[in-house]
């Protein structure tokens, strides 16, 4: 049992790159969450899906975009990176709403 | 929206000593409250969480404590061992899920053999 995937773990772009990071669950969990990491700082919630085909925006969604095709997987795009962007970014999947999430390993991006 | 503070920061104790984290939560609707740990170059794990109707959870060297009047809960670490160094996060849930997660600003803990 894998349960959450996060590809890849690192990566450096150049401002103004595109990039997707997709996570996978094997948990057939509804809920899925995308975070980010700062040094100091709490995760904050970008975006997040209650079920296949949904999305929506959680504390801190500029600058990112999602999607939710299957109800194993959900990606986050960066259209165009900023330094701001760098950061470690967490993807985590649930069965409910208000019970343990599952987070994945993380994904190590710096903007360059 | 929900405020949660996180204390203290950084926590060192000896191996065998008791460790203990402290949140406070503003949002008096938050319900749920888990406590996750991170390990380095991982992401977070529950390790154990509370609901506003209980006031203590136990799970063998860990517990949680929570005052719904003051709006305060705690982690509570028995016998210390190396591999409970770590951060540590605290969460305030609201009734809306994850969707209204508030987390800590996380505790470095360090046990010193």
């Amino acid at each position: 049992n894998a349960g959450v995937t996060q590809t890849p773990k690192f990566r450096v772009l150049k401002t103004g790159q595109s990039m997707t990071l997709l996570c996978a669950q094997d948990m057939n969990h509804e809920y899925m969450y995308w975070y980010r990491q700062d040094p100091g700082m709490g995760l904050r919630l970008i975006h997040y899906s209650v079920g296949e085909g949904t999305t929506a925006k959680g504390e801190v969604p500029d600058g990112y975009n999602v999607s939710r095709l299957k109800k194993q997987n959900f990606l986050l795009g960066l259209e165009s990176a900023a330094p701001s962007q760098t950061s470690v970014y967490f993807c985590a999947s649930s069965t409910d709403m208000n019970t343990e999430a599952f987070f994945g390993q993380g994904t190590r991006l710096t903007v360059v | 929206g929900e405020n949660v503070e996180q204390h203290p920061s950084t926590l060192s104790v000896q191996e065998g000593d008791s460790a203990v984290i402290k949140c406070t939560y503003s949002d008096s609707a938050s319900n749920y409250f888990p406590w996750y740990k991170q390990e380095l170059g991982k992401g977070p794990q529950l390790i154990i969480d509370i609901r506003s109707n209980v006031g203590e959870k136990k799970d063998q060297r860990i517990a949680v404590t929570l005052n719904k009047t003051a709006k305060h809960f705690s982690l509570h670490i028995t016998e210390t061992q190396p591999e409970d160094s770590a951060v540590y996060f605290c969460a305030a849930v609201g009734s809306g899920g994850y969707q209204k997660v508030t987390f800590g600003t996380g505790t470095k803990l360090q046990v010193i053999p």
